[in-house]
């Protein structure tokens, strides 16, 4: 099992580039999420999705937009790059609300 | 917002010491769960402890949990320079627990 695998693990963007973060996973989880880790911030949720063509807006949503045409996939847009978008993301699924969850290795973005 | 706050932010012990970490929540919870992250790693999942759950053990770790304080503790027994990471608690509402919320993380360093 490959679990969650988020591509890619680096990338460098120039402010108003758009980009999109991959995040697949391979256990037929209905649950799905985005977060931004900052340093001193912890894990912030920009979006997350509880099954196939359901998304909702986390706590910092402004700047990323997300679907689910697939139990699988769960990709991250970032429209317009900004350098406050600088982080690590995180994408995260499990089977339900109060089930454990499993995370990808992270993306590292910086945008200059 | 963050709902979990874990103390102390940083601790730093030696091998074979037992590591405590607590984490507060300020709303009634589905269940509360602990994570480990290595450093520039993703998350990993520890322990899920349920609302009507007082204890957990698995290994090394003990979590306890006081709905009436609001809190919960992670203890490390015999620590080991493996066990340097960072350490999470993330609640899943009650009530709302289409989401997870994230403390801000305590870091421990195992000093061998």
């Amino acid at each position: 099992n490959a679990g969650v695998t988020q591509t890619p693990k680096f990338q460098v963007l120039k402010t108003g580039q758009s980009m999109t973060l991959q995040c697949a996973q391979d256990m037929n989880h209905e649950y799905m999420s985005w977060y931004r880790q900052d340093p001193g911030m912890g894990l912030r949720l920009i979006h997350y999705s509880v099954g196939a063509g359901i998304t909702d807006q986390g706590e910092v949503p402004n700047g990323y937009n997300v679907s689910r045409s697939t139990t699988e996939d769960f990709p991250l847009r970032l429209l317009s790059a900004a350098p406050s978008q600088t982080s690590v993301y995180f994408c995260a699924s499990c089977t339900g609300p109060n089930t454990e969850a499993f995370f990808g290795q992270g993306t590292r973005l910086t945008v200059v | 917002s963050q709902q979990g706050e874990e103390d102390p932010q940083a601790l730093s012990i030696q091998e074979g010491e037992n590591a405590t970490m607590n984490c507060s929540y300020k709303t009634s919870i589905n269940n509360l769960q602990w994570y480990r992250q290595n450093s520039g790693r993703g998350l990993v999942h520890l322990i899920l402890i349920r609302s009507n759950e007082r204890e957990k053990h698995s290994g090394r770790l003990r979590v306890t949990l006081d709905t009436s304080k609001k809190s919960s503790s992670l203890l490390i027994t015999a620590s080991r320079a493996a066990d340097t990471a960072s350490y999470f608690c993330a609640t899943s509402r009650a009530g709302n627990n289409r989401k997870l919320i994230w403390g801000l993380g305590t870091s421990l360093a195992v000093n061998p």
